[in-house]
């Protein structure tokens, strides 16, 4: 079984500081990826990567950053977070490239910003 | 560019009624077409998807669902719900183009009540 885990369940921090979520999977699959989930808007895609040291851009980037230094981590830092970014994180993993690929996701940080 | 649209936010069912949750999407080529369960507090997990061939797919915990290209939908159907199935549903789509990044729908909140 694919095991995708993050660093934390429950987050708070305050307005400002620098945020770290860990996303880690063992499963050596290629891709990950960031979502947030917010009530009513469903998953949005924040950033994901193909391979080590590479990322791109999703829908909803801006106030993000993402490192993948290892294949089996990938982390999303908020640079200054904000109130808007009171959310539910999830991270996600597929094998390989193809479109019909089934996602894995963690269980999820929960990160209130005061 | 694709877009999946549920229509119902919340649906209430009783226990050993049948339910029907509902997906459309919007794409000018071929797409793949999944649906995903979040229990309460945790990740998501597949629930079945649709690649191609029989329009009728089958997945985990007696769902089903069809896909209709003619009405571009791809609805999710149980005969007999169990207070198990409460939990939120998400339809997705991915296609050609987009490697295999989904773009998830809102969500249906299945409320299974005694």
């Amino acid at each position: 079984d694919v095991k995708v885990t993050q660093s934390s369940r429950y987050l708070v921090k305050r307005t400002g500081e620098k945020v770290f979520l860990e996303c880690v999977q063992d499963m050596d699959h290629e891709n990950m990826f960031w979502y947030r989930q917010d009530p009513g808007l469903g998953l949005r895609l924040i950033y994901f990567s193909y391979d080590v040291k590479m990322k791109e851009k999703g829908d909803i980037p801006e106030g993000y950053s993402v490192s993948r230094e290892k294949k089996e981590r990938f982390s999303l830092i908020l640079e200054s977070a904000s109130t808007n970014q009171t959310s539910m994180y999830l991270c996600a993993t597929t094998g390989g490239g193809r479109v019909d690929e089934t996602q894995y996701f963690g269980p999820g940080t929960r990160l209130l910003v005061l | 560019a694709q877009s999946v649209t549920q229509l119902d936010s919340q649906v209430p069912v009783f226990e050993e009624a049948p339910v029907e949750l509902r997906c459309n999407y919007s794409s000018s080529v071929s797409v793949y077409l999944f649906w995903y369960v979040q229990y309460p507090n945790q990740g998501l997990q597949l629930l079945l998807k649709y690649l191609s061939g029989s329009t009728l797919v089958k997945g985990i915990n007696g769902f089903e669902a069809e896909f209709n290209k003619s009405q571009t939908s791809f609805h999710l159907r149980k005969p007999s719900v169990h207070i198990s199935d409460t939990a939120e549903y998400f339809c997705a789509v991915s296609g050609p183009g987009g490697g295999n990044k989904l773009t998830f729908g809102t969500g249906t909140q299945l409320k299974v009540e005694l």
